[in-house]
């Protein structure tokens, strides 16, 4: 079965870029869409098809998707970035990467 | 108002059915496979199964974790789907959420419920 990998943690300091990586075999080549989580909510889609942007989602967050990795990344993070973030494909099933947890330094 | 708000979580015993609902609001329901999607206590993220729309044959889905236990199921006229749970184990414990799905096709998740908490425990 398909698998992503996501590394557990990653930091930025306040007003940076966070890059989150998603890997994944050949994930180029499939739609990858990207979810915020934050403490006691429900994930909230970020990023659909690669690099879409949902209505009401603020242009700081991009995403890219080549060879065997995909990208979110986070420019100017603030506070309130903190949260929880999961990618996400489907092929012949769902599949979620295990999550990536921003801390805001 | 665009919702989704699921309801018949609750404490069940081990062995044992549960059946959570999920009503939708503000969209057309019938027009959108819908998706139901997990989270055990401080884990990730996991599907659950989905039921596409009836031009498709309301066809479902699972993965193996569930495949036979679980089925979904859609009243399109009520814009309510269902999960049916069955022999469940402490490993269902989580909070279950319904998502519809966005661009038909696409395969990502536009819009989530706030979830309903299933406590598998005797």
């Amino acid at each position: 079965s398909y698998e992503l990998a996501q590394p557990l943690s990653v930091s930025v300091a306040l007003g940076q870029t966070a890059r989150i990586p998603c890997g994944g075999d050949n994930i180029g080549s499939k739609s990858v869409h990207w979810y915020q989580q934050k403490p006691g909510q429900a994930p909230l889609l970020v990023i659909y098809r690669n690099d879409y942007r949902p209505s009401g989602i603020p242009e700081r967050f991009s995403a890219s998707n080549s060879g065997n990795t995909a990208t979110l990344t986070i420019s100017r993070a603030q506070a309130g970035d903190e949260a929880d973030y999961y990618c996400q494909v489907w092929g012949t099933s769902v599949v979620f990467g295990g999550g990536t947890k921003l801390t805001v330094l | 108002e665009v919702q989704l708000v699921e309801s018949g979580g609750g404490l069940v015993q081990p062995g044992r059915s549960l059946r959570l609902s999920c009503a939708g609001s503000g969209f057309s329901f019938g027009d959108h496979t819908m998706t139901w999607i997990r989270q055990a206590p401080g884990k990730g993220l996991e599907w659950v199964g989905f039921i596409r729309r009836a031009v498709y044959g309301g066809a479902s889905e699972y993965p193996a974790s569930v495949k036979g236990r679980f089925i979904i199921s859609r009243d399109d006229s009520k814009s309510i789907a269902y999960l049916e749970m069955r022999s469940l184990q402490s490993e269902d414990t989580a909070v279950y959420y319904c998502t519809k799905e966005g661009q038909p096709g696409h395969g990502y998740f536009d819009l989530w419920g706030r979830g309903t908490l299933v406590t598998v425990s005797s």
